[in-house]
């Protein structure tokens, strides 16, 4: 079975710094599916980016970006410039690429990011 | 297209009380799903469907819980005989295809008295 694991909790970070949110996850498969997905408090979890194992390149969404590690099993969340509105909880996801058994996703634990102003 | 919908936002209940859920889905959107998440924790998978058929269900789907979706459309959760372990988010998700993205809703949040 594939897990996720979140190391960190909670992260803080000053308004327009950089921050890092880690991810490391367990699999016997090749090809699959890696996500981040934000949930503001009170409101609906949304997707933040998505990166296809088999693709080198690294995701990027505006100020978004991973650092995809597949050998390592790493998948970690980079948030440049930031903002309140950022300000979420934030869990890393898995899913398998392969439509057999079903497609449903894993997640990690969560970490709670907090934005100072 | 207004999003996932889920009704209602929140219940509170007696325990040994049954409660039903419902999700709506993004119109056209043939894969739902439906997820438990408790307190400080990610979201767990409890079933999911494809059109009108229930295609997998997770060990944590007790006998107690029951889903639907008749014609492929909206989908109930029932949870019978409610116990105080069963207070948590209950999510629904849907995607138009399996290898597509699963968008969310605002889930229900139960309370178990």
């Amino acid at each position: 079975a594939q897990t996720v694991t979140q190391s960190q909790p909670e992260m803080s970070v000053q308004e327009a710094e950089t921050v890092t949110l880690s991810c490391t996850y367990d699999t016997s498969e090749s090809d699959y599916y890696l996500f981040w997905y934000k949930q503001p408090p009170s409101r609906q979890m949304i997707l933040v980016i998505r990166q296809e194992a088999y693709k080198q390149q690294n995701a990027t969404e505006n100020r978004f970006s991973v650092n995809f590690q597949k050998a390592a099993k790493s998948f970690s969340l980079k948030i440049s410039d930031s903002q309140l509105g950022d300000a979420a909880m934030y869990f890393c996801a898995y899913r398998r690429k392969f439509f057999s058994a079903g497609n449903m996703l894993t997640f990690g634990g969560g970490t709670r990011l907090m934005v100072k102003p | 297209d207004t999003g996932v919908s889920q009704d209602p936002r929140h219940k509170i209940t007696k325990r040994g009380q049954n409660v039903t859920f419902r999700c709506d889905p993004i119109s056209e959107h043939n894969r739902l799903y439906w997820y438990r998440q408790t307190l400080g924790q990610g979201p767990e998978f409890l079933t999911y469907f494809q059109n009108e058929a229930q295609l997998e269900k997770s060990r944590l789907l007790s006998d107690r819980f029951s889903a639907e979706r008749p014609k492929g459309s909206f989908s109930t959760l029932e949870i019978q005989r409610t116990e105080q372990g069963d207070s948590a988010m209950y999510l629904c998700a849907s995607s138009p295809e399996a290898r597509e993205t699963q968008y969310f809703g605002p889930g229900t949040r139960l309370l178990v008295l």
